[in-house]
């Protein structure tokens, strides 16, 4: 069963400061996702990554498969950016679900 | 943009009674999942769904559950005799391929609280 480990779990940082997001998984994947919560409690997806490096915008999300470790990045972070953000980890190859971890509650204070 | 959509938003139910999620998947999506988050932990897998039977199931999700898709737009969970630790948001997802190739699409989640 795989174990996925975030950090840091609370984060407040100023507008405009560059943000990272770890997350450590336990046994081999076939793809790793990078999702946001907001407050309301609607769930998006932001990347899914099975190697390398991906960037939309201001954020970019980077994964080690040796090392077993992903970090999400936020460039010139915004209030808005204000949501929890949720590693989760695809370990099948078929229709397995996702296995998640625990979130990193980021707040952008202005 | 097309996407997930769930039916209640809030479901209060009472203990002992038997409650039906409803979810209206991506329509040219073919694998569907169920997840619940109860309060202030971390969202867990219920099941997957692919080719009209159960794909993978979680621990969690026991005879007390089942899904089914009734036709070719609704996909649904059905949780017997609730009881009060069933209180949580569930979440449908939809993908078109498996989640290894595929970006997962959630719908806004149904709360379900149990008294």
């Amino acid at each position: 069963k795989n174990e996925v480990e975030q950090s840091p779990q609370n984060l407040t940082a100023q507008e405009g400061e560059f943000i990272t997001i770890n997350c450590s998984y336990s046994v081999g994947i076939s793809a790793l996702h990078w999702l946001q919560q907001h407050p309301g409690g609607g769930i998006v997806s932001l990347f899914m990554l099975s190697s390398g490096k991906k960037k939309h915008g201001r954020l970019i999300a980077t994964i080690n498969i040796q090392e077993k470790h992903s970090s999400l990045h936020i460039t010139a972070s915004h209030p808005r950016d204000s949501a929890v953000y949720i590693c989760a980890v695809n370990s099948g190859g078929g229709a397995d679900g996702l296995t998640f971890g625990k979130g990193t509650h980021l707040i952008i204070q202005p | 943009e097309p996407e997930v959509t769930q039916t209640p938003s809030h479901q209060v139910t009472q203990m002992g009674q038997e409650v039906i999620l409803r979810c209206v998947p991506i329509s040219n999506h073919l694998y569907f999942y169920w997840y619940r988050q109860i309060l202030g932990q971390k969202v867990e897998f219920l099941v997957s769904f692919y080719n009209n039977e159960i794909s993978e199931k979680s621990e969690i999700f026991d005879d007390q559950f089942s899904v089914e898709r009734p036709d070719g737009s609704n996909f649904t969970l059905k949780i017997r005799s609730t009881k009060l630790e069933d209180s949580a948001m569930y979440f449908c997802a939809s993908t078109p391929h498996r989640l290894a190739t595929s970006e997962q699409y959630f719908g806004p989640g149904t709360r379900l609280t149990v008294t």
